[in-house]
């Protein structure tokens, strides 16, 4: 069975720093670009970043550029989140999700997310 | 960045009747527009890519059309499964963009 599972979700102070992780199985990992999604409290999807098969290119959205970074470990078949310089907006659920094909980055799977919390 | 928009906030529609959602771009995206139905407490899940095609194991109650700037989600007779938000997504330009939702609930 093709899926994803995120880990690493915490309450953070603002300010602080965690690492989001992603293990996929049931697919070939190395295939696919691989994408991070939030979703705050009771508000829609925003798409953060996005990587490539081979760790390039990656994207960001404005709002994490410069804090958040993303890596993949192909080989273990796992995608990261380092996110830096938490805020309180930071705090969503954040969801990998995997784009379906080359240059076609709808999101065919996602994972079940797990929750961030920033707050003192 | 494109700014994607979608009407109506709500929609409230009686179990079997046809349910009609819309989603605007504020530049082109071509065909590079996708939609997604997300359940409390769930993941999205794809309903639709490429504005019209289904994705795998979705009813064919599920159609989608469009290109440019204006695309439409019908659901043709409403199951009791199928009330949820349903979200759309452009994947022409960077950065990748969501509509704010539609939510479908019961009349």
């Amino acid at each position: 069975e093709v899926q994803l599972a995120e880990s690493g979700g915490d309450l953070v102070q603002p300010g602080g720093s965690l690492r989001l992780h992603c293990a996929a199985s049931g697919f070939i990992f190395s295939a696919y670009a691989i994408n991070w999604v939030r979703q705050a409290p009771g508000k829609g999807l925003e798409w953060v970043s996005v990587i490539g098969t081979s760790g390039r290119p990656t994207y960001y959205a404005d709002s994490v550029k410069g804090r958040f970074t993303i890596s993949r470990d192909n080989s273990k078949n796992t995608l990261y989140l380092q996110m830096n310089s938490l805020r309180a907006e930071d705090t969503a659920i954040y969801y990998c999700a995997r784009s379906a094909a080359y240059r076609e980055d709808y999101m065919d799977v996602w994972g079940k997310g797990t929750t961030v919390t920033v707050s003192s | 960045e494109t700014v994607m928009t979608q009407s109506p906030a709500t929609l409230s529609v009686s179990p079997g009747e046809r349910a009609t959602l819309s989603c605007r771009a504020s530049q082109s995206v071509s065909s590079n527009l996708a939609w997604y139905q997300q359940k409390p407490g769930q993941a999205p899940r794809l309903l639709i890519y490429g504005a019209s095609t289904r994705a795998t194991d979705i009813p064919a109650r599920f159609s989608g059309s469009g290109s440019g700037t204006e695309f439409s989600l019908t659901i043709s007779s409403l199951q009791s499964e199928d009330f949820a938000v349903y979200y759309c997504q452009q994947y022409k330009n960077w950065p990748l963009t969501f509509g704010p939702g539609t939510k479908v609930d019961i009349k």
